[in-house]
């Protein structure tokens, strides 16, 4: 099984900081890794595909990167609308996995 | 629009069982792949299981397998989650979440607004 270690867990920052949330593979998975938005009492929302395909709708500010084994996704200037937990998830191989994710909160 | 309605979910006793469905619309349901994906409360993310487009590959994670079937009935455009033996460790929300695409990529574009599943005697 492909274990995803994001990191931090938890970010507490000041509006229009900038945020990196990490997320390591235990082996290669080439750019086989999605992130999601999952905010309170929502379910989650697909933010990037294949590492760093944003998705229609998803705000400039946000960008996805890395390939391999490491991957990152950046907020820069974070919103008050950006608090959330932040998923990666893997689909090189079965069973497909997530990361433990990363709350976002606003200071 | 996409939209994934699951239902089903309840409070049943260990070993008990529980069928959950998945009712979706606003897309082709026959070209698309189907998940189930669970949230323990106050935890992350679990892939659960995947039925694809047509029916003929279904896979599940190891902790369901055995316990759990998935199945789709493409003239109700509705995708199944039975399982059996339940037991408390199952309790989460389960979501239904669409392929995000036709050749089935593995993960998911559209989501369900969930259904709670609670194993306690």
């Amino acid at each position: 099984e492909i274990v995803l270690t994001q990191s931090p867990d938890f970010q507490s920052v000041t509006p229009r900081e900038k945020v990196t949330i990490t997320c390591r593979a235990s082996q290669s998975i080439d750019s086989l890794l999605h992130w999601y938005q999952q905010k309170p009492g929502q379910s989650p929302k697909l933010l990037f595909q294949y590492a760093s395909q944003s998705l229609s709708g998803v705000p400039s500010r946000f960008s996805g990167s890395g390939s391999g084994t490491d991957f990152t996704l950046t907020i820069n200037s974070l919103e008050a609308e950006d608090a959330a937990t932040y998923y990666c998830h893997q689909t090189k191989s079965l069973p497909f996995t997530f990361g433990g994710g990363t709350k976002v909160e606003i200071k | 629009q996409v939209q994934l309605v699951e239902s089903g979910g309840g409070v049943v006793q260990p070993g008990g069982s529980l069928r959950l469905s998945c009712a979706a619309s606003g897309f082709i349901f026959s070209n698309y792949g189907m998940h189930w994906v669970r949230q323990a409360p106050g935890k992350g993310l679990e892939w659960v299981s995947f039925i694809s487009s047509d029916g003929s590959k279904k896979y599940y994670a190891d902790f369901v397998k055995g316990r759990i079937t998935i199945s789709r009935d493409k003239s109700m455009n509705t995708v199944y989650l039975e399982m059996n033996s339940l037991r408390g460790e199952d309790t989460a929300v389960y979501y239904c979440a669409k392929d995000a695409q036709t050749w089935s990529a593995y993960y998911f574009d559209y989501w369900g607004q969930g259904t709670p599943v609670t194993v306690s005697s």
